[in-house]
Order: C-alpha cells, then sequence, then structure tokens
C-alpha cells in the first residue's frame, strides 16, 4: 500500500509554545491531506482537510487560528498547534488518499502524540 | 452525530475461530466503506474496503459484508490469529469526497 510518514512521531513542550507537525506522502502525489486528531479510548475525529495550493477547510468546533494548516507541496502538508496548552495534549493523525481501480482509498500516517506540560 | 456506530466496544475470540466485527451508518449517501487495524500509538492500517455496488468483498482472511438495505456492513476474520488483536475501525465515504467518517472502534483480543 501507499506509504505516509509523520514527525515527529512524539513531541514534549511547555505550555505556550507552537508545536510543528509534518505529514509527507513518499511514494505518491496528493492534493489533499486530512488531519485527524484522537483522544485516548476514542474514534478519530477529522480536524480538518488540508488542501494544495488553497486554504485548509476546517471541521464545526475546531479553531483555524488555533491548528495552522499549510499544503506546501503535493506531498507535504503541516500543522501547527499555536501556543499550545495541556488540553491540545492528543494523538494527532495524518491521510492522504490515493485513487486506484476508481476507488478512493484512505492511507493514514504513524501518528505524532504530543504532549503538553 | 454519528454518522458511522460500532456498538460493540470489544470482542474476544480463540485463536483459530472466525472473529466478526459488525457496523451501522445512518447516512444513506455513503457508498463506500472501509476497514482499518489500529495498534495503540501507531496510525490506522487499511484492511479492506467496499463499495455499495457490491455486497462483498474478500481479500485472504478478510471478508467484508454489506446489506445497504439495512445499512449494515460486517468484517469477517477467518481463521483468527494472534496478530489480529488490535481495534478495528469502520469507515464510510461519499465517493469523490474522501472525507472519512469513522465508528468508535471495536477492541479484538484474539486469545491463544
Amino acid at each position: 500500500g501507499a506509504v505516509v510518514s509523520q514527525h515527529p512521531s512524539r513531541v514534549i513542550c511547555k505550555s505556550g509554545t507552537s508545536v510543528k507537525i509534518e505529514c509527507r506522502s513518499l511514494d505518491f502525489q496528493a492534493t489533499t491531506m486530512f488531519w485527524y486528531r484522537q483522544f485516548p479510548k476514542q474514534s478519530l475525529m477529522l480536524m480538518a482537510t488540508s488542501n494544495e495550493g488553497s486554504k485548509a477547510t476546517y471541521e464545526q468546533g475546531v479553531e483555524k487560528d488555533k491548528f495552522l494548516i499549510n499544503h506546501a507541496s503535493l506531498t507535504l502538508s503541516t500543522l501547527t498547534v499555536t501556543s499550545a496548552h495541556p488540553e491540545d495534549s492528543s494523538f494527532y493523525i495524518c491521510s492522504a488518499p490515493l485513487l486506484a481501480g476508481g476507488l478512493e482509498t484512505q492511507y493514514f500516517g504513524p501518528g505524532t502524540r504530543l504532549l503538553v506540560l | 452525530d454519528q454518522q458511522v456506530k460500532q456498538n460493540s466496544p470489544s470482542l474476544s475470540v480463540q485463536e483459530g475461530r472466525i472473529s466478526i466485527l459488525n457496523c451501522d451508518y445512518t447516512n444513506s449517501m455513503f457508498d463506500y466503506f472501509l476497514w482499518y487495524k489500529k495498534y495503540p500509538a501507531e496510525g490506522p492500517t487499511f484492511l479492506i474496503s467496499i463499495s455499495s455496488i457490491k455486497d462483498k468483498n474478500e481479500d485472504g482472511r478478510f471478508t467484508v459484508f454489506l446489506n445497504k438495505s439495512a445499512k449494515h456492513l460486517s468484517l469477517h476474520i477467518v481463521p483468527s490469529q494472534p496478530g489480529d488483536s488490535a481495534v478495528y475501525f469502520c469507515a464510510a465515504s461519499v465517493s469523490g469526497d474522501y472525507k472519512l467518517s469513522f465508528g468508535a472502534g471495536t477492541t479484538v483480543t484474539v486469545r491463544a
């Protein structure tokens, strides 16, 4: 299957600092990528859709000024958690769709564990 | 509003037996369904998918069944192996939209 990477895999930061998470599609191009977060023992919640060459689309309840998304190229999207607070501690996962055989399948990165102290 | 529901939070099955995971959806616009497997602190891994034009799709030990009239799908794993122990997520989308709606997940434990 297609490969999606994320960096860093784990980050610990102080409250008030900003953290950048990178998502790369390694063997295919993705004009669209998605950012999810997962709290312990809960499902994946879509945060936003990252669009190459245009603004990201945020889901209801997600602060666009808090979670900055930049889709710099066809293989890279970044999520910056600005002025992070302890409640932002979560598992962040990105995905990229690949169209094959007329069907699109989302391939996920390995996730980034963010802990804000 | 949860559009995709996995009502069984956990399932325990003997090694070698069949695991059956169930998923229900409410949005009749969904026409593409996927199952993902997830280990703790890792991203979901794609397992198998099915389009609404089919009612069954099989890939090795994994078979997905779709009942459109009941808005229900299931994943069968046979035979179950210890390495199958993980959280399984059902997801649904509208073709061309790419956005996925996930169920809450079912934790499968395969007993040796």
